[in-house]
């Protein structure tokens, strides 16, 4: 399958500082990215939908401003936590799929943040 | 009540046994159905895609829809230690193409 290329994999950070994730496509150009949160032992809840070029569609109850999204090419997706509090420690896991849908979302590993 | 319901187990077997994992589902305007295996720690990866009823089978995996009665199965035949993870169903309609997960079902394979 498609390969999808998410960094840092754990990230720690003071309270109140900003941290940046990076969701890559490696193999495909990725219209379409999605933003997850994971809590233990929860299913994934989508934070927003991102396509290339355009805003981010945020789901209900997600602050855009506390979650900043940006798709600005076909094979990079960011997701940005400003002013980062304990709350929002937590699994981000970002997902791409092409052009044509199959059916099949390609996930990047996950991102663990601590937010001390 | 979620549009994707799954028991989160844990579900334990011994190696060698069938496992069925299932989801029920809500919105009849689901066409696609997923079965996606996640590692602790780990981004999910799909394992089965469906496109309305019927059958799919790869491998030791099977996959079954009955869009009549709503239900979404996935069938793990001889199941190795190997297999333990979490197992997420999703579903998407052909609108948004988004998809709807399950919470995940937790499945322990003891050798």
């Amino acid at each position: 399958g498609a390969v999808v290329s998410q960094h840092p994999s754990r990230v720690i950070c003071k309270s109140g500082t900003s941290v940046k994730i990076e969701c890559r496509s490696l193999d495909f150009q990725a219209t379409t990215m999605f933003w997850y949160r994971q809590f233990p032992k929860q299913s994934l809840m989508l934070m927003a939908t991102s396509n290339e070029g355009s805003k981010a569609t945020y789901e209900q109850g997600v602050e855009k401003d506390k979650f900043l999204i940006n798709h600005a090419s076909l094979t990079l997706s960011t997701l940005t936590v400003t002013s980062a509090h304990p709350e929002d420690s937590s699994f981000y896991i970002c997902s791409a799929r092409g052009d044509r849908f199959t059916g099949e979302l390609f996930f990047g590993e996950g991102s663990r943040l601590t937010v001390l | 009540q979620k549009e994707v319901e799954q028991d989160p187990g844990p579900l334990s077997v011994p190696e060698g046994a069938i496992v069925s994992l299932n989801c029920t589902y809500s919105n009849s305007a689901f066409q696609y159905f997923m079965w996606y295996r996640q590692y602790s720690r780990k981004g999910p990866e799909l394992l089965m895609y469906t496109y309305s009823s019927g059958n799919k089978e790869d491998g030791r995996f099977t996959a079954q829809v009955d869009k009549s009665s709503k239900y979404i199965s996935l069938f793990i035949r001889d199941s190795q230690p190997s297999d333990s993870a979490t197992y997420l169903c999703a579903a998407a309609s052909g609108g948004s193409y988004i998809p709807t997960f399950g919470r995940g079902t937790s499945l322990i394979v003891h050798p």
